[in-house]
């Protein structure tokens, strides 16, 4: 238990679906991350979040649309995703957004058929 | 930008032997470099870290060394047991940057055989 938590653990949606994906976290940080791992590739970081604001988004499609209510909590809203889209979903979070030690969730494995 | 790269992307050993897992990074402003593992059906757990103002960390079987000349560092583990066995990322960024943009490598998926 990292203190990180991730719904649903896995998903398999459809091309014209929309779903969300959720993170907690219970660590008290101010910054939070969405990545994407990809079988046989490294982990690519996706939206980076300081205190509910988007500081960076890593020419990821608009089809990915993050959220952060707060700093405890992080969506990524996904809708018209492509088969290749599948993948493992990580959220992270560190205590400030300059500080890199970060510590992630256990992921939503995201299936798109 | 910044580019890691992890060597072996497999790594078989025999129960008790060591294990060494090696990266590379081309940004000689990186200054933080941690080090994941990832277990079947988990989230990347951090295991270890340094910081580019020392060379070598140590923690129980776990030691990582740092060469800042050569952008190379490298993840040691001792006495391996089953239980070592998983995927295992290095990791570089720049702490103190606008944002904390870790650059992870590839990936090595250790084997520790009984």
């Amino acid at each position: 238990e990292t203190g990180v938590t991730q719904t649903p653990r896995h998903l398999v949606m459809g091309m014209t679906n929309k779903k969300s994906l959720k993170c907690e976290q219970h660590l008290g940080h101010n910054a939070m991350y969405w990545y994407k791992q990809s079988a046989k590739k490294p982990l690519e970081l996706m939206f980076v979040y300081s205190l509910e604001e988007r500081v960076e988004n890593n020419s990821v499609p608009s089809r990915f649309s993050p959220e952060c209510p707060n700093s405890s909590h992080l969506f990524l809203h996904l809708h018209t995703l492509q088969p290749e889209d599948s993948a493992l979903y990580l959220c992270a979070s560190s205590r400030e957004v300059d500080r890199s030690e970060a510590f992630f969730g256990q992921g939503t494995r995201l299936t798109v058929v | 930008g910044e580019n890691v790269e992890q060597h072996p992307s497999t790594l078989s050993v025999q129960e008790g032997d060591s294990a060494v897992i090696k990266c590379t990074y081309s940004d000689s402003a990186s200054n933080y470099f941690p080090w994941y593992k990832q277990e079947l059906g988990k989230g990347p757990q951090l295991i270890i870290d340094i910081r580019s103002n020392v060379g070598e960390k140590k923690d129980q079987r776990i030691a990582v060394t740092l060469n800042k000349t050569a952008k190379h560092f490298s993840l040691h583990i001792t006495e391996t047991q089953p239980e070592d066995s998983a995927v295992y990322f290095c990791a570089a960024s720049m702490e103190g940057g606008a944002t904390n943009k870790l650059i992870f490598g590839t990936g090595t998926l250790l084997a520790v055989q009984p």
